[in-house]
Order: structure tokens, then C-alpha cells, then sequence
């Protein structure tokens, strides 16, 4: 079955601290990853995608994130966490060919930070 | 430009009730999609269409159907609203194949 799986529902940090947010899926074509963050009661921003190629890719914001095939997971990271940093986000799954449509999502990590 | 537009805002429904959702894609973008986000959860793809034709499904029951027009603008609806239809509905568009997913602000829909 198809699925994404982010670990940690919720997750505290210090202003400064580094970060990171775990991912993992299961997709059985080759897979397109994207990290999305989410304010209360918007929309989806995307802050970054893997398609191919180097396996470590740099968004924004400041975020990366590293696709490891063999541990089928890309978690995402950022070296100094800021307050304006405090969201949802979520890790996304998606195949070639697909117009970017039929995502499937995880059910999101939710990022406070502590000043 | 303008990014993915959706209206309303924000909806509120009786039970039994029929909804329509509206999404305009970004300029030149062929492909809308459609997902469902429960409350603390991450969004459900509901729907996809791309050059007006339905291209995936996801699993919802047929009370939900959606189109897409000429101008590749969409409309979602939903008919006999639950309470558990209470949701954020989210559209998606994108330009071709192999290329990300910009999403609009939603709408907030509650059935009473």
C-alpha cells in the first residue's frame, strides 16, 4: 500500500536549535517527495521537492531535505530554527507523469518553538 | 500572478444539504486537483483533472463529483452533506507532467 508515514505529531524546539522532521514512504513506482508547510487555516506552501538527481536538495526558507532510497524516508531539516518557523508540515508523496495531482500526505508534523 | 483562487472562503451547510466549491488555477496551469483535510490530519486527494478529463479518483464516495471547464477552472460538489464533510477543502494546480503542486487557501466548509 501507498503511504506516508511522519513519526513525530508534534514537535518542540528552542529559537536557534537545529531541526529536523522525519518521513517515510511507501510508493511502489519511483517517487516524487515534497515537503509542504501549512499556517493555521491556510493553504499549503511548498518549501521543497525531490524529482531526481542529487539526493540532497535545498528549499526555502532556509530548509533541506535528504531522499535515502535505501531507507526510504526524506526528512527535512534546517540548522537554526526561527519563531516564524512554528507550522504544520507535512511530507508528500507523488509519481512521474502524474501532473503533480494524486499527492498522498502524512498526517503532518506540528512545529512549536520556544523562544 | 494571481496563484490558485478558491471560493468561498469559508461555507456553512446543513446536513443534506448540496455544496458547490469553485478553484481557478494559475495562468496556463492544465491540471487542477482537489483534497479533503480533516482537522489534524493531512489532506485526502479527492479528485484530479487535467485538460478536462479525469485523470484519478481518490477514495470518496460518488456524493462527491467534480468538472472542469474550458478554462481550466473547477468545481467541486458535494451532495447530502454529512457532518463528517466538515473539512478543509484544498485545490491544487500544476503546469504538465512532473511538476509540483501550488494550493490555493481552501475552503472551510462546516455542515451543521
Amino acid at each position: 500500500a501507498q503511504s506516508v508515514t511522519q513519526p513525530d505529531i508534534h514537535i518542540t524546539v528552542s529559537e536557534g536549535a537545529s531541526l529536523e522532521l522525519r518521513c517515510n514512504y511507501s510508493y511502489g513506482a519511483t517517487p516524487y517527495l515534497f515537503w509542504y508547510v501549512q499556517s493555521p487555516g491556510q493553504g499549503l506552501q511548498l518549501l521543497l521537492k525531490y524529482f531526481s538527481g542529487d539526493t540532497l536538495v535545498q528549499g526555502i526558507k532556509g530548509f533541506e531535505a535528504e531522499f535515502k532510497r535505501s531507507q526510504s524516508s526524506f526528512n527535512l531539516r534546517k540548522p537554526s530554527v526561527h519563531w516564524s518557523d512554528a507550522a504544520e508540515y507535512f511530507c508528500a508523496v507523488g509519481a512521474k507523469g502524474n501532473q503533480g495531482g494524486k499527492l498522498i500526505f502524512g498526517q503532518g508534523t506540528e512545529l512549536s518553538v520556544k523562544p | 500572478d494571481a496563484g490558485v483562487t478558491q471560493s468561498p472562503t469559508h461555507l456553512i451547510k446543513t446536513r443534506g444539504q448540496h455544496v458547490t466549491l469553485r478553484c481557478s488555477p494559475i495562468s496556463g496551469h492544465k491540471s487542477v486537483s482537489w483534497y479533503q483535510q480533516v482537522l489534524g490530519q493531512g489532506p485526502q486527494f479527492i479528485f484530479q483533472y487535467y485538460e478536462k478529463e479525469e485523470r484519478g479518483r481518490g477514495n470518496f464516495p460518488d456524493r462527491f463529483s467534480a468538472r472542469q471547464f474550458p478554462n481550466y477552472s473547477s468545481e467541486l460538489n458535494v451532495n447530502a452533506l454529512l457532518l463528517g464533510d466538515s473539512a478543509l477543502y484544498l485545490c491544487a494546480s500544476s503546469s504538465s507532467k512532473n511538476t509540483e503542486a501550488f494550493f490555493g487557501q481552501g475552503t472551510r466548509l462546516t455542515v451543521v
